[in-house]
């Protein structure tokens, strides 16, 4: 099965700061990449897809990139609300694989 | 709007069959290609894609748990199910039942239910 690997697996920053989380696939995805974001005691929200599609509704201060082996996600302005865990998963192979996960809290 | 309803036995015995059941409202589970899937996610761990089902019934499965995993859909009762043998302490987590977007089984799982917890203990 495909590996992914995030970075950080933690980080900390204020309001209002800008953040960027990586994940890298242990082989080539092309650009099927997705994005989540995870609260406690809630199932986990779609943000991107395609590793650079921002979901209907989701804040334009989110955004991706990346292609092959190497994605981010980008917050720019975290918000109050944006303080949770974010995974990666790769959806090229059937098999589909998440991120360890990055969580991001308040500093 | 689709919503996605986990149901099944809180706790398991060690060694039995964990078994759990998706329920489809606000549409047809087989109205459109989609792929539905099982996560878990045990205590203070990350998420794990479990496997998945197609609304024709072909199935694929996370290697690591192929051997001890059946995932099915019924569409008549508008669920898919999951089983899970021969199960030990390290199945405990919440499952979450999700279903593939729209755009194709490629570009992530969109909807997802609550997600119901599982404890493994005699």
């Amino acid at each position: 099965d495909i590996q992914m690997t995030q970075s950080p697996s933690s980080l900390s920053a204020f309001v209002g700061d800008r953040v960027t989380i990586t994940c890298r696939a242990s082989q080539p995805i092309n650009i099927y990449l997705s994005w989540y974001q995870k609260k406690s005691g809630q199932a986990p929200k779609l943000l991107i897809h395609g590793a650079s599609s921002l979901v209907s509704g989701v804040p334009s201060r989110f955004s991706g990139g990346g292609s092959g082996t190497d994605f981010t996600l980008t917050i720019n302005g975290l918000q109050p609300d944006d303080f949770a865990t974010y995974y990666c998963q790769q959806s090229y192979s059937v098999l589909y694989t998440f991120g360890q996960g990055t969580r991001l809290d308040s500093k | 709007q689709i919503q996605l309803q986990e149901s099944g036995p809180g706790l398991v015995e060690p060694s039995q069959t964990l078994s759990l059941t998706c329920t489809v409202s606000g549409g047809s589970i087989d109205s459109g290609s989609y792929y539905w899937s099982w996560v878990r996610q045990p205590a203070g761990g990350g998420l794990e894609w479990i496997g998945r089902v197609h609304t024709s019934g072909s199935t694929d499965y996370k290697s690591s748990l192929k051997s001890r995993v059946a995932i099915s859909i019924d569409t008549s009762k508008n669920q898919f199910s999951l089983k899970v043998s021969s199960v030990t302490a390290a199945d405990t987590a919440v499952y979450y039942c999700a279903r593939s977007t729209p755009r194709g089984s490629r570009y992530g799982m969109d909807v997802w239910g609550q997600g119901t917890t599982v404890s493994v203990s005699s």
